[in-house]
């Protein structure tokens, strides 16, 4: 089984819904992070969590809202879908231990706001 | 503000080696990372380096140069499945990655 799982890993909406997508992780790790990726830009941070009680804003959180339910956990929303929001969102873990810090991926969420 | 580039696009031979470069210029530095995205798939990790150098694992090298704000990846003995983009990310002084675009790399028979 995946480390990091993803749900849904496509959806199609329409502008103004409200849309969720899932992280889970079997890592045990701490840390989450969600990225959406655009064709020829690099990985841009949404939100990060160090751990349940720690969420915070990253480079691009206007839109967007998270929960962390529970330490394996990430839930990502989108409020009221926007057509600029069509991406590919990705969810990642890292154990924060030591200094290698890896990021390990969930196969992503391809997201279309039409 | 924080900046790392690397070139949009390259393509190289089946065989033959490649070198993919990345310069940053970030606040802190803790860490150069690479990783692989194959299209349409997660990036999977390839190399890290914080101590300038050459680290050198199977036909990957990554090598660093923290004076120069530089880092290249060295591909050697290029397979089709090489096919990829080639992202460099860096960790800043607040251990947050920032994100180059990514290199496309085109492997031709």
């Amino acid at each position: 089984d995946a480390d990091v799982t993803q749900t849904p890993r496509n959806r199609i909406t329409k502008t103004g819904k409200r849309i969720m997508l899932e992280c889970s992780q079997t890592k045990g790790h701490d840390r989450m992070y969600w990225y959406r990726q655009d064709p020829g830009l690099g990985l841009r941070l949404i939100y990060y969590s160090f751990d349940v009680k720690d969420i915070n804003k990253g480079e691009i959180s206007d839109g967007y809202s998270v929960s962390r339910q529970a330490q394996a956990k990430f839930s990502l929303s989108l409020e009221s879908a926007i057509p600029n929001q069509t991406a590919l969102y990705f969810c990642a873990t890292t154990s924060g231990q030591g200094d290698t810090d890896t990021q390990y991926f969930g196969p992503g969420t391809r997201l279309t706001v039409l | 503000g924080q900046n790392i580039d690397q070139p949009t696009e390259m393509t190289a031979t089946e065989g033959a080696i490649v070198q993919i470069n990345c310069t940053y210029q970030t606040s802190g530095f803790n860490g150069l990372f690479w990783y692989q995205q194959h299209a349409g798939e997660a990036p999977t990790f390839l190399s890290y380096n914080v101590l300038d150098g050459l680290e050198e694992k199977g036909r990957f090298s990554s090598f660093l140069s923290r004076s120069k704000g530089y880092s290249y990846l060295l591909l050697k003995e290029l397979q089709m499945k090489d096919s990829a983009s080639y992202l460099c990310a860096v960790l800043d002084s607040n251990y947050q990655l920032i994100w180059g675009a990514g290199t496309k790399l085109i492997i031709k028979p």
